[in-house]
């Protein structure tokens, strides 16, 4: 039972365009999502993070959009950068194990590949 | 520099014996977590730790043990009865009363394989 799901394997952007990376969940019990970006052989980086009482935060060039009542997230990354390229998880977290015990739930992955 | 320490970062091990992956952390970090990647697939939680000599199962338990003797050390024990221990094993801490998930720390990882 997929509870975080990336549907898209892979997204290729030119190098100042925008990227969009979407994630859905199914588990209305989750109550914060964060997203992460990963290299290969190394763990993942904290990229951003929004909860369910907000429908969007923004650092710099990154923003998270959530949609409640579609139980779906996005980020932006504008402008992308070659510098970008990575595989980028969102992860929820809430539910029958509750924010404070601190387990995440992952979805697949998407690579992206911004070209210069 | 606080952090989270994986060693090794490549493991090789023969079918039927069972392997030791460190993960040690200098954050003061109360909880700890253990997860494993395998390809096109996210991160699925292995066991977690809250507290020192208490632990719980994850989703994907079977297979595995672990310990927590000391709050900076959660080493995970992959057994002879982990019939597909092939993949890349992560560790993470975080401050237990932290309600922000921000404060999640990931290690390098190992990646196990076996021969």
């Amino acid at each position: 039972d997929q509870q975080v799901k990336q549907n898209s394997p892979s997204l290729s952007v030119q190098e100042g365009r925008i990227s969009i990376l979407n994630c859905d969940y199914t588990n209305s019990m989750f109550d914060y999502f964060l997203w992460y970006k990963k290299y290969p052989a190394e763990g993942p980086t904290f990229l951003i993070s929004i909860s369910s009482i907000k429908d969007k935060n923004e650092d710099g060039r990154f923003t998270v959009f959530l949609n409640k009542s579609a139980k779906h997230l996005s980020l932006h990354i504008v402008p992308s950068q070659p510098g970008d390229s990575a595989v980028y998880f969102c992860a929820a977290s809430g539910g029958a194990g509750g924010t404070s015990y601190g387990k995440l739930t992952f979805g697949q992955g998407t690579i992206l590949t911004v070209h210069p | 520099d606080g952090g989270i320490t994986q060693s090794p970062k490549y493991l090789f091990r023969k079918e039927g014996q069972n392997v030791t992956l460190s993960c040690e952390q200098n954050l003061n970090h109360d909880a700890m977590y253990w997860y494993r990647q395998d390809p096109g697939q996210g991160l699925r939680l292995i066991y977690y730790s809250q507290i020192v000599n208490d632990f719980q199962k994850g989703d994907i338990a079977e297979g595995y043990s672990v310990s927590r003797e000391k709050k900076e050390s959660f080493p995970l024990t992959v057994t002879s009865a982990q019939k597909n221990p092939t993949a890349f094993y992560l560790c993470a801490s975080k401050p237990i009363f932290s309600r922000s998930m921000d404060g999640y720390t990931f290690g390098s990882g190992t990646r196990l394989t076996v021969v």
